[in-house]
């Protein structure tokens, strides 16, 4: 299966640190995606990273991709309460359909 | 400017029922992908669509769910006679060239089947 695998389940953290939440998956893959899922809404791109790419930056996110040990991590920096939610890694290969990994929950206490 | 729009929202079915669930995506996206969130788990894959065709449904059961998206209207996915397992949520996604990664989601339809 190609499916991505988040590490930890759940983490909870105090406003103002670190998140970083890891990811590992199976097989190669073409590109990585990190998605975002408020509770109860819509999932929300957050970043791609290809294959051929070592780290890559967003605002306050970021990521890396070792394709040699088949992982990623996501880096959220200086949380914010606003920024609970679940984190999904998405790997893809064939660029028809993604392989989502069951998710981080991350909990910002203010 | 719209996003991706599903509806209903929440959607409360009896065994044995039928269930549609609609997805209207962003405005200029002619791709369309459904995934289904079982609790407790991740989005798993079911069907890509483009206008008038299914291009991959090699994520779809077998039985009693199909997918349509028909040159005017929205995406349907449809589910017949709807068993207790079937209770998830429903996200579309939709992109808007074969070669785009990237997908935007809808809100998802949560089905409850009692």
């Amino acid at each position: 299966s190609q499916q991505g695998e988040e590490d930890p389940q759940a983490l909870s953290i105090q406003e103002g640190e670190n998140a970083t939440m890891n990811c590992s998956y199976k097989t190669s893959i073409n590109n990585l995606q990190w998605y975002r899922q408020n509770s109860g809404r819509g999932l929300v791109h957050l970043i791609l990273i290809r294959s051929n790419e070592r780290e890559k930056h967003s605002g306050r996110l970021r990521v890396t991709l070792d394709t040699s040990k088949k992982s990623s991590s996501l880096l959220i920096t200086a949380s914010r309460a606003a920024d609970t939610a679940s984190y999904f890694c998405a790997t893809d290969d064939t660029g028809n359909q993604f392989y989502f990994g069951t998710g981080t929950s991350l909990t910002v206490i203010p | 400017n719209a996003g991706v729009m599903q509806n209903p929202r929440h959607l409360v079915r009896r065994r044995g029922q039928e269930a549609r669930l609609r997805c209207s995506p962003m405005k200029g996206h002619s791709h369309v992908y459904w995934y289904r969130q079982l609790p407790e788990e991740g989005l798993k894959f079911m069907v890509y669509l483009q206008k008038e065709n299914i291009i991959d449904e090699s994520g779809m059961p077998k039985e009693r769910f199909s997918a349509e998206f028909p040159k005017e209207g929205p995406s349907i996915l449809r589910i017949q006679q709807v068993v207790r397992g079937d209770s998830a949520a429903y996200f579309c996604a939709s992109s808007n060239v074969r070669t785009s990664y990237e997908q935007y989601f809808g809100p998802g339809t949560r089905l409850t089947v009692t």
